[in-house]
């Protein structure tokens, strides 16, 4: 079984929708992130934590919402979407600082 | 602040030519440096990290990269391409250790 799963894989919504996306871990790692990819633009962070109680905002978090709800679990919301948003989302953990981190397989997300 | 340049978004090699993906950092504090691998449809996986302890880093798939800081250069070498290279490679510096900066990417094209 994969350490790092996101759900859902795809999703096609409509602007102005709310949508939720999920991710779990079972490395038992405290740190997670999640990231936006866009062509030419590689990786950049939205939301990271790095335990239960803490949340901090990446350089682009306007527009989007985390909630941390066990080590486990950190979920990303899009309150109400837009087609700017169109984009690849990945999840990541990492065990502590310094240390590499290991990525989900992402969810292509497709806003109309 | 950190940042990471990657100089070529596309880069194009024979079957069986070195591989060279350039990659500059810049970085207020000894850097820890990564380069990823992100083939078609999948998740980043990590390929070689720097941490400080070897200059030359030696990573998975026969990749190498070499830190020089008076170049402030990371670069990503292979000496002999095959197709399975064929891939989005990112390089990363970790902003003071809790957070990954990316590059915007090189995708590789192996030709043969």
């Amino acid at each position: 079984d994969a350490d790092v799963t996101q759900t859902p894989r795809n999703r096609i919504t409509k602007t102005g929708k709310r949508i939720m996306l999920e991710c779990s871990q079972t490395k038992g790692h405290d740190r997670m992130y999640w990231y936006r990819q866009d062509p030419g633009l590689g990786l950049r962070l939205i939301y990271y934590s790095f335990d239960v109680k803490d949340i901090n905002k990446g350089e682009i978090s306007d527009g989007y919402s985390v909630s941390r709800q066990a080590q486990a679990k950190f979920s990303l919301s899009l309150e109400s979407a837009i087609p700017n948003q169109t984009a690849l989302y990945f999840c990541a953990t990492s065990p502590r600082a310094y240390n590499e981190q290991f990525f989900g397989p992402g969810t292509r997300l497709t806003v109309l | 602040a950190q940042s990471v340049t990657q100089l070529g978004s596309h880069v194009s090699v024979s079957e069986g030519a070195l591989v060279l993906l350039r990659c500059n950092y810049s970085s207020s504090v000894p850097p820890y440096l990564f380069w990823y691998v992100q083939y078609p449809n999948q998740g980043l996986q990590l390929l070689l990290k720097y941490t400080s302890a070897a200059t030359l880093v030696k990573g998975i798939n026969g990749f190498e990269a070499e830190f020089k800081k008076s170049e402030t250069s990371f670069h990503l070498t292979k000496p002999s391409a095959h197709m399975s290279d064929a891939a989005e490679y990112f390089c990363a510096v970790s902003d003071y250790g809790n957070k990954l900066v990316f590059g915007a990417g090189t995708i590789l094209r192996v030709k043969s």
